[in-house]
């Protein structure tokens, strides 16, 4: 079973039209949901740590939140550079120690 | 600033055969953490060290091993090679281990043949 779900798999957007990407878990005791962000054939790039419900973080068109059960990433007048493959992560719980697990991402396409 | 370096950046061996994959943290990064993505696939946890000492292990093969130096940096090495071990190997760094932030070096390519 899916620990990290995230939707859509795909989105294709205009430039300037925000959308909202999520990410699903259902891990308890989490310890911290992360986001990246995946350009073709390069490594994940760090985008934000999210602990606890309520709490939000923005960067630039980007801002993350996070519930209980999932957290979103909202991007506000996106432009072509957006494009891209977002992650979500988090630790699920195995054995004594924590495994990092990633979702399957969003591939982003944001059009001119 | 200074990132993730990983060596090689592309590695083409064949069946059977073994390769060794380094990285090297970013300075004072004393977690290291290896992923194995394929093609259209999200970042499989193979296996990550703290302080020079496995912390924890995900699905890494029985044929792979990995070890980190007094320097941190680490090598992954992966013996009779198949197929399906072509990937992008990542391999990640952070300070301390647990929840913190990852910081992803640029992959190495390997192919097997």
């Amino acid at each position: 079973e899916d620990q990290v779900t995230q939707s859509p798999e795909a989105l294709r957007l205009q430039e300037g039209e925000s959308s909202s990407l999520n990410c699903s878990y259902t891990v308890s005791g989490l310890r911290g949901l992360f986001w990246y962000r995946q350009d073709p054939g390069k490594g994940p790039e760090f985008l934000f740590t999210l602990y606890s419900a309520g709490e939000e973080k923005e960067k630039e068109r980007l801002k993350a939140t996070l519930t209980k059960k999932e957290s979103f990433l909202h991007i506000t007048a996106p432009k072509p550079e957006d494009s891209a493959t977002y992650l979500c992560a988090v630790q699920v719980p195995s054995g004594g120690s924590y495994i990092p697990t990633f979702g399957r991402g969003t591939s982003l396409i944001v059009h001119p | 600033a200074a990132g993730v370096i990983q060596s090689p950046r592309h590695l083409i061996k064949e069946k059977r055969e073994t390769a060794t994959l380094k990285c090297y943290p970013i300075p004072r990064h004393d977690t290291v953490y290896w992923y194995q993505q394929g093609p259209g696939q999200d970042p499989q946890f193979l296996i990550s060290f703290y302080e020079k000492m496995q912390s924890d292990k995900g699905s890494i093969p029985d044929r792979f091993s990995a070890q980190q130096f007094s320097d941190y940096h680490s090598e992954l090495n992966m013996s009779s090679l198949e197929l399906g071990d072509s990937a992008l190997y990542f391999c990640a760094s952070s300070l301390g281990s647990g929840a913190n932030e990852q910081f992803f070096g640029p992959g190495t390519r390997l192919t097997v043949l």
